[in-house]
């Protein structure tokens, strides 16, 4: 059981560059999360999706996109790159039970992005 | 705006010194307040989930409480192992939303 995947582990982009991280998850979990960290900081929330084909925005969405095409896949986009935008990207997964939403959340090992 | 403290920022111990890391909250309609530990370069792991003032959880060394403004994560006896860092995230309404409000953690270092 791999839980979350996320890929690639370490990426270096120029400015303007465009990419896409991806995210799997094999636990069938309706939820799943983008998020940031950077020194200092906690983690904040860039998009999330309650489900196959829908997403949401969350606190820092500004230069990023995401699809959640197929249940298991989440994609986060970066269009054209910023230096802004070097930071410790998670993803995250979690499963609503009972009709409660508060259940544990499943990380991913990050996505380390430097933009030069 | 829901805020979330935690404190020390950094905490040092010997092995087997016993201590607490504390993570205070201001929300409004609190669904849960969860620990997690991350270790260097890893995504965080999951611990415990508490819903209730006056709720305690346990596991091996680790015992989290919550009351009405706050959260503690007790460890007793700690070992090396128990070396990461500690998260505290809080989960409220917010506009139809439930957030998801992390933060900053607590670095702690156990010495041998």
């Amino acid at each position: 059981n791999a839980g979350v995947t996320q890929t690639p582990k370490f990426r270096v982009l120029k400015t303007g560059q465009s990419m896409t991280l991806l995210c799997a998850q094999d636990m069938n979990h309706e939820y799943m999360y983008w998020y940031r960290q950077d020194p200092g900081m906690g983690l904040r929330l860039i998009h999330y999706s309650v489900g196959e084909g829908t997403t949401a925005k969350g606190e820092v969405p500004d230069g990023y996109n995401v699809s959640r095409l197929k249940k298991q896949n989440f994609l986060l986009g970066l269009e054209s790159a910023a230096p802004s935008q070097t930071s410790v990207y998670f993803c995250a997964s979690r499963q609503p039970t009972g009709g409660r939403e508060d259940t544990e959340a499943f990380f991913g090992q990050g996505t380390r992005l430097t933009v030069v | 705006e829901d805020q979330v403290t935690q404190s020390p920022e950094a905490l040092r111990l010997q092995e087997g010194e016993s201590s607490s890391l504390n993570c205070s909250y201001t929300v409004s309609g609190l669904r849960g307040l969860f620990w997690y530990r991350q270790d260097p370069g890893k995504g965080p792991e999951f611990l415990f989930t508490l819903y209730s003032a006056g709720e305690e959880k346990e596991k091996e060394r680790l015992k989290a409480t919550l009351t009405k403004k706050e959260s503690f994560l007790h460890i007793t006896a700690p070992k090396p192992e128990d070396s990461a860092t500690y998260l505290c995230a809080v989960q409220a309404e917010s506009g139809g939303y439930q957030k998801v409000t992390f933060g900053t953690g607590t670095k702690l270092q156990v010495i041998p």
